[in-house]
């Protein structure tokens, strides 16, 4: 199993839709979690951590369920510009032991 | 604002010659870290530094090697290139606490 998984997509949905990603991991000793968005050939841009009780920024929401292990990013109101790759990211503790999802890849269409 | 620089975009090479990737972040973060990003495979971590003159292997630093002199400066060191190694090199660097990486644009490597 690995270690982090994602379903890759794509998703395609309209514009002004809400749309769900989930992201499930192995390792139960996983101390913090992050989402990040990777626009196509340019560099993974952190788009928010991930906190126990959940956190939410404008139209993003984050989910951690520690009893299933997996982590959720839900975006509401989706944009054209929201048309981008989301990883999950998740640490096992320490600079070393982050372990970067492949990514699911989210299209927003007109 | 966190600035993570790479030397080149786009860079071109041919089989057997050695290839240095350079890296500069300018937010005083301990750790650094080099990644190759193929389709399909996601990220995969080559090495990282934890503080200067320090480095320990990733998942696939066969063929790689890596230098830290600076705390701010992290280079990637292809010894002999190869065609396998033409991909996009992710540079990172991040805190202590609590470990959110910030990222490089990228050095799209062709070995030819």
């Amino acid at each position: 199993r690995k270690e982090v998984e994602q379903d890759p997509g794509p998703f395609n949905v309209p514009e002004g839709a809400t749309v769900a990603f989930n992201c499930t991991y192995s390792n139960s000793a996983s101390q913090s979690f992050f989402w990040y968005r990777q626009d196509c050939r340019k560099e993974p841009k952190l788009l928010m951590s991930v906190y126990s009780s959940g956190n939410e920024d404008g139209r993003f929401t984050a989910q951690l369920n520690r009893a299933s292990q997996y982590i959720s990013l839900l975006i509401r109101d989706s944009k054209l510009s929201d048309s981008a790759t989301y990883l999950c990211v998740v640490n096992r503790g320490g600079y070393q032991k982050v372990t970067f999802g492949t990514g699911t890849k989210l299209q927003v269409i007109p | 604002d966190v600035k993570v620089t790479q030397s080149s975009r786009y860079l071109v090479k041919r089989t057997g010659e050695k290839v240095f990737l350079e890296c500069v972040q300018d937010m005083d973060h301990e750790n650094m870290f080099w990644y190759r990003q193929d389709p399909g495979l996601g990220l995969r971590l080559i090495y990282f530094s934890y503080d200067v003159k320090m480095k320990e292997k990733g998942d696939i630093p066969e063929g790689y090697s890596v230098s830290r002199e600076k705390k701010e400066r992290f280079s990637l060191i292809l010894e002999s290139a190869s065609t396998n190694q033409t991909s996009m090199y992710l540079c990172a660097s991040s805190s202590t606490e609590p470990y959110e990486q910030y990222f490089g644009p990228g050095t799209r490597l062709t070995v030819t």
